[in-house]
């Protein structure tokens, strides 16, 4: 099956730094989705991302499916944005479930 | 997005018991999914909950231990069956399929399951 590789797995900032956190996936995808787990355990969805680059505020994500990643940016880091990132990716010709990577845990310090 | 509304969300339970989780949202959705959270780690899906039919499940995971229903368009239970301490995990209900957000998955506040 489709192998979704995360980076770093661990990541520290200081308040108002910038970072990128990186999907690398093994097969073409027609789904990719990046989420933010809070420190309470609550799971929510930052982008729907299959292809092309996406804006939220301090956030933003590009896809590049032809070369198979994703890169989720993080610009002027708060203390809320710590907790752990995921990406999911749904094969191509397939209508099943996403496949979610190990994730990069993030620690934002005041 | 929906309310997705999942209960308990945390509980304790002897060995060999069972528990029932709920997952209710506030419109109708296409697709509902039961992923499991074990400590430390990332999501891993169990089943499908298909609508008036049976679950759909992934490979590692059967009915008898994890009983799936969904009777409607808006809600779901997992059942966790004679629990051991290996079963201790985030159980999380999710969704797609609301509105203008088809293709988005939206989780539930997850279930926190201790096993003793």
């Amino acid at each position: 099956g489709i192998q979704v590789e995360q980076s770093p797995p661990d990541l520290i900032l200081q308040e108002g730094a910038n970072s990128t956190l990186r999907c690398n996936f093994s097969d073409s995808v027609n789904n990719l989705q990046w989420f933010h787990q809070n420190p309470w355990g609550q799971l929510i969805n930052l982008f729907y991302i299959p292809s092309g680059t996406k804006q939220n505020g301090r956030l933003s994500a590009t896809t590049v499916a032809t070369e198979r990643y994703s890169l989720l940016y993080i610009s002027s880091s708060q203390t809320t944005d710590s907790g752990v990132y995921f990406c999911a990716v749904r094969t191509g010709g397939s209508q099943g479930n996403l496949i979610f990577g190990k994730g990069t845990k993030l620690s934002v310090k005041p | 997005s929906a309310v997705i509304s999942q209960k308990p969300s945390r509980d304790i339970c002897q060995r060999g018991t069972s528990l029932t989780i709920q997952c209710q949202v506030d419109s109708q959705v296409t697709m509902m999914f039961w992923y499991r959270q074990q400590p430390g780690q990332s999501l891993t899906l169990i089943a499908t909950a298909n609508q008036g039919s049976e679950a759909t499940y992934e490979s590692g995971f059967v009915i008898d231990k994890f009983p799936i229903s969904r009777p409607n368009l808006t809600f779901s239970t997992l059942t966790v069956s004679n629990m051991s301490p290996e079963d201790s995990s985030i159980y999380l209900c999710s969704v797609t399929g609301i509105r203008v957000d088809g293709e988005k998955l939206f989780f539930g506040s997850g279930t926190q399951l201790s096993v003793l």
